[in-house]
């Protein structure tokens, strides 16, 4: 079974550049969550998917942050502009509905630089 | 408000011996914990986990011990090898589907 699989791994922008993670989450799992890793710091989650319906987008940055999940399979987030405090790991995990809904798998996350 | 704390960012262990990870939380909400382990350049992989009307789960090497009283939960692996270095996570759920993180204890075995 293919894990959940992010692209880039790695993003350098300058700041006020606009940037946008992309995430495939295992096949079948309706719940998909975005999480940010700043240095040092355990995850946070962003916002959180059921099928497309976003369920939780409490501790999204609306100003600048804005994620979709069309078809309730693939997910992007995007961030525009980019500010430096931006520079964090972008996560992505999946959760499928039979499993206990706290046992999410996470991608290797995308490491994004602002400059 | 760091309601999940992990006070020690590393740990060195022999290899052989047991590794022990704290963690303490501050809300009287959270009522399932888990631990994740965390690989350079990897997304954290579930590990073990513990609802709160337990206070012992093991898995294999793996054991967590939860002290509801003391908001005070811990992971022990023995006998410890060299592959369980890497960064390991405690997080905690108030049965919302929001897990909140502590900040990382980073595992070292020495050979």
């Amino acid at each position: 079974e293919a894990g959940v699989v992010q692209s880039p791994r790695y993003k350098i922008i300058e700041k006020k550049q606009p940037v946008a993670f992309w995430c495939n989450p295992i096949s079948g799992h309706n719940t998909l969550y975005w999480y940010r890793q700043n240095l040092g710091q355990g995850p946070e989650l962003l916002i959180r998917y059921e099928n497309e319906e976003a369920v939780d987008d409490s501790q999204l940055p609306k100003d600048r942050f804005s994620a979709e999940r069309l078809k309730g399979v693939d997910s992007t987030l995007k961030i525009q502009p980019a500010e430096l405090g931006d520079s964090a790991v972008y996560l992505c995990a999946s959760r499928g509905g039979g499993s206990s809904y706290n046992e999410q798998f996470f991608g290797p996350g995308t490491r994004l630089t602002v400059l | 408000d760091q309601q999940v704390k992990q006070n020690s960012p590393s740990l060195s262990v022999q290899e052989g011996r047991i590794s022990i990870l704290n963690c303490d939380y501050t809300n009287s909400m959270f009522d399932y914990f888990l631990w994740y382990k965390k690989y350079p350049a990897e997304g954290p992989t579930f590990l073990i986990s513990i609802s709160s009307i337990k206070d012992k789960n093991e898995d294999g090497r793996f054991t967590v011990f939860l002290n509801k009283s003391a908001k005070h939960l811990s992971l022990h692996i023995v006998p410890s090898q060299p592959g369980d270095s890497a960064v390991y996570f405690c997080a905690a759920s108030d049965g919302n589907e929001k897990l909140t993180f502590g900040t990382g204890t980073r595992l070292t075995i020495i050979p």
